[in-house]
């Protein structure tokens, strides 16, 4: 059963320094993993998708990697603003299963301090 | 708009009490999809539609629980004699093409709390 885990589930850092987030999970059988971005009361903000064949996407200061043999993928936000606090969710999209679920994770939220 | 819109926003049902909750997805998209998300948690599939056809409600977690998108764009989850256990957010999301593979755009949600 496909599992999404991520780790830590805040984190706190000064304005300018680089944003690691960090996404697990448990079965390499997937079609995707996708990044989005959830701010209080809202829905969720598509950041960034990574097929299955591909290592990373990127898009201007968001760079997501993808390590499937592992089963994790990163997200980095490069120089961090304070308008970069909210929570980051990943989500796989399992293949194999003759469903179309997919999995998220719990959120990584972020407070960047000015 | 050009994204996808819920109805209502807001939702408070007493206990027993039915409740119909709306999506219009991105026009002209195949795919739609449900979700429940309960607090600090992220959201749970529920069910996929392609189209007017239902291809998975794997995730529905009672018989309550219904969903139809008929005519194959506006969708309505219904939930039947609410409990408690429903209060949570119902997230629509919609993408492009069918499978449900690709990039999923979201709707603002819809909080139902649930007396």
């Amino acid at each position: 059963k496909q599992e999404v885990t991520q780790i830590p589930a805040a984190l706190s850092v000064p304005e300018g320094e680089n944003l690691v987030l960090n996404c697990s999970f448990t079965d390499s059988a997937i079609y995707n993993l996708q990044w989005f971005r959830q701010d209080p009361g809202k829905g969720l903000t598509s950041l960034l998708l990574i097929q299955s064949s591909q290592r990373e996407q990127t898009s201007g200061r968001l760079n997501a990697s993808l390590d499937k043999s592992s089963g994790r993928s990163t997200l980095y936000i490069a120089a961090s603003q304070p308008g970069d606090s909210a929570t980051y969710l990943c989500a796989v999209r399992p293949w194999g299963t003759g469903g179309f679920k997919t999995i998220f994770g719990a959120g990584t939220r972020p407070f960047v301090k000015a | 708009g050009a994204g996808v819109s819920q109805s209502p926003r807001y939702k408070v049902a007493k206990r027993g009490q039915d409740v119909a909750l709306r999506c219009d997805p991105i026009s002209g998209h195949v795919s739609l999809f449900w979700y429940q998300q309960a607090l600090g948690q992220g959201p749970e599939f529920l069910t996929y539609f392609q189209n007017e056809a239902q291809l998975d409600k794997s995730g529905l977690p009672s018989d309550r629980f219904f969903a139809e998108r008929p005519e194959g764009s506006v969708s309505t989850l219904k939930i039947q004699r609410t409990q408690q256990e429903d209060s949570a957010v119902y997230l629509c999301a919609s993408s492009q093409l069918a499978g449900g593979d690709n990039e999923q755009f979201f709707g603002p949600g819809t909080r139902l709390t649930v007396l």
